[in-house]
């Protein structure tokens, strides 16, 4: 079975500092991988993801993530945060084509925010 | 676009009312999702269409319905409500997973936020 296993609920930075989300997965498949944002009182939206093309993907607001087969991982980085970031990120799994096999396996989130 | 919209913004219901959340999509996704977000645990999916007529369970399937009439609909229905099904409720659409060029990305609603007292 699929699972998502986000290290840190919270996790705090400075305004210009690295970011850094810690994502692992499990799948017995090759998988599909996500990462949303949600701001405060509003619904997900799509940072990346990762569909077995270049294992470097670039998303929005300057965020990418690594998906690195070995360690079954898939982290979120950004190289200077910014007061905008603060918000929870979710990383997610599916196994891709067709019926079940497209829904997404949340993990628990983290809570990113960011000092002045 | 109005992309996907939900209503109600918020609710507060009594233990065994019923209601229904309402949610839409203009983007003519054939597939559609409802989660639920509580507190610490991510998004937990209730139930999903893969089109008209066809609707199956997710993971936390007990205590609610779903029907799909229409490509644009996906309604969430409460029949009892209980005091475990105060949440936040997201409604989903996506393209077929595997759509070439539109990956399975899924696009959020804003939330109903519903508590049962």
């Amino acid at each position: 079975a699929q699972s998502v296993t986000q290290l840190g609920s919270h996790v705090s930075v400075s305004e210009g500092a690295l970011v850094l989300l810690r994502c692992n997965y499990s799948s017995s498949v090759p998988p599909y991988l996500f990462w949303y944002v949600q701001y405060p009182n509003q619904g997900l939206q799509l940072l990346l993801k990762y569909t077995s093309a270049a294992t470097l993907v670039k998303g929005i607001n300057g965020f990418e993530a690594e998906f690195k087969k070995s360690e079954t991982s898939f982290h979120l980085t950004k190289p200077s945060a910014h007061m905008s970031d603060a918000a929870e990120y979710f990383c997610a799994v599916s196994e891709g084509y067709g019926g079940s096999q497209g829904n997404l396996i949340f993990g628990k989130g983290t809570k990113l925010s960011v000092k002045p | 676009n109005a992309g996907v919209t939900q209503t109600p913004k918020f609710r507060i219901l009594k233990i065994g009312q019923s209601m229904t959340l309402q949610c839409a999509q203009d983007m003519n996704h054939n597939y559609m999702y409802w989660y639920r977000q509580d507190p610490g645990m991510g998004l937990k999916l209730i139930y999903y269409s893969v089109g008209a007529g066809i609707t199956d369970k997710g993971e936390v399937p007990n205590g609610y319905n779903v029907s799909r009439s229409t490509t644009e609909d996906f309604p969430l229905r409460l029949e009892l409500a209980a005091p475990s099904q105060t949440s936040v409720y997201f409604c989903a659409s996506s393209y077929s997973p595997g759509t070439s060029g539109q990956g399975d990305t899924q696009y959020f609603g804003p939330g109903t936020r519903l508590t049962v007292l």
